[in-house]
């Protein structure tokens, strides 16, 4: 399976400002994508990270709140900018598309932010 | 939209009973997923099942998929306390594509 590991691991932050969150694969990978997962709830889709392309983004979710960069196929980050306390989940990456194994899809540990 | 519908929501059971999670999508797919997440913790896969009358079983749980019926069950046999976690059910529309989740089982598992 791929090892997936994000950056920071949790993290707690004053409303209106922002975070960088990372996420890094240990090998090569055709898809990434970013989730949110609100205290309680399931898992959401912000969008998916394409390489070398601006991120496809959800109903719901746009570019200026949630910037995300994808500059190889290992590595992506997702931004939570100019934060409020609704802001507050666990934010995952996952991962599809390794090798032969195409239909498996990995999440990464998450990071669990605050707004405070 | 695809949709996807879990249930129960919230499952107590007794140790050594059996029950089954239910997970009906609205949208065509040969792809079903299921998912573990312990609290705080991050989703493990527990099973992927690629195509009609798949079944696969790990331990005490057990999950098959009808595409026809666009269902997929997760059977529990004999119950034990570690099995207590949530469970989610997922649907992608194409292989590599994002995941569509259920709302999740909250399952607590009592002596």
């Amino acid at each position: 399976s791929a090892v997936i590991s994000q950056k920071p691991s949790r993290d707690i932050c004053q409303r209106g400002t922002s975070l960088t969150i990372q996420c890094q694969v240990d090998s090569q990978v055709t898809m990434m994508f970013w989730y949110r997962q609100q205290p309680g709830q399931s898992l959401t889709l912000i969008a998916t990270a394409n390489q070398g392309s601006e991120a496809t983004y959800e109903s719901g979710f746009v570019i200026d709140k949630f910037p995300i960069s994808r500059p190889n196929l290992t590595f992506s980050t997702l931004t939570v900018s100019n934060m409020s306390p609704e802001d507050s989940s666990i934010y995952l990456c996952s991962v599809s598309g390794r090798a032969a194994q195409i239909y498996e899809q990995y999440f990464g540990p998450g990071t669990r932010l605050t707004v405070t | 939209e695809l949709k996807v519908e879990q249930n129960p929501l919230f499952l107590s059971m007794q140790e050594g009973k059996n029950y089954t999670i239910y997970c009906n999508y609205s949208t065509t797919s040969d792809r079903l997923y299921w998912y573990r997440q312990d609290p705080g913790k991050s989703l493990e896969s527990l099973f992927v099942l690629l195509s009609n009358g798949a079944v696969k079983q790990e331990g005490r749980l057990m999950a098959s998929l009808d595409t026809k019926a666009r269902l997929s069950t997760l059977h529990i046999t004999a119950a034990v306390h570690d099995l207590s976690a949530t469970y989610f059910c997922a649907v992608d529309l194409n292989s590599g594509y994002a995941l569509n989740f259920g709302k999740g089982t909250s399952l607590l598992v009592t002596p």
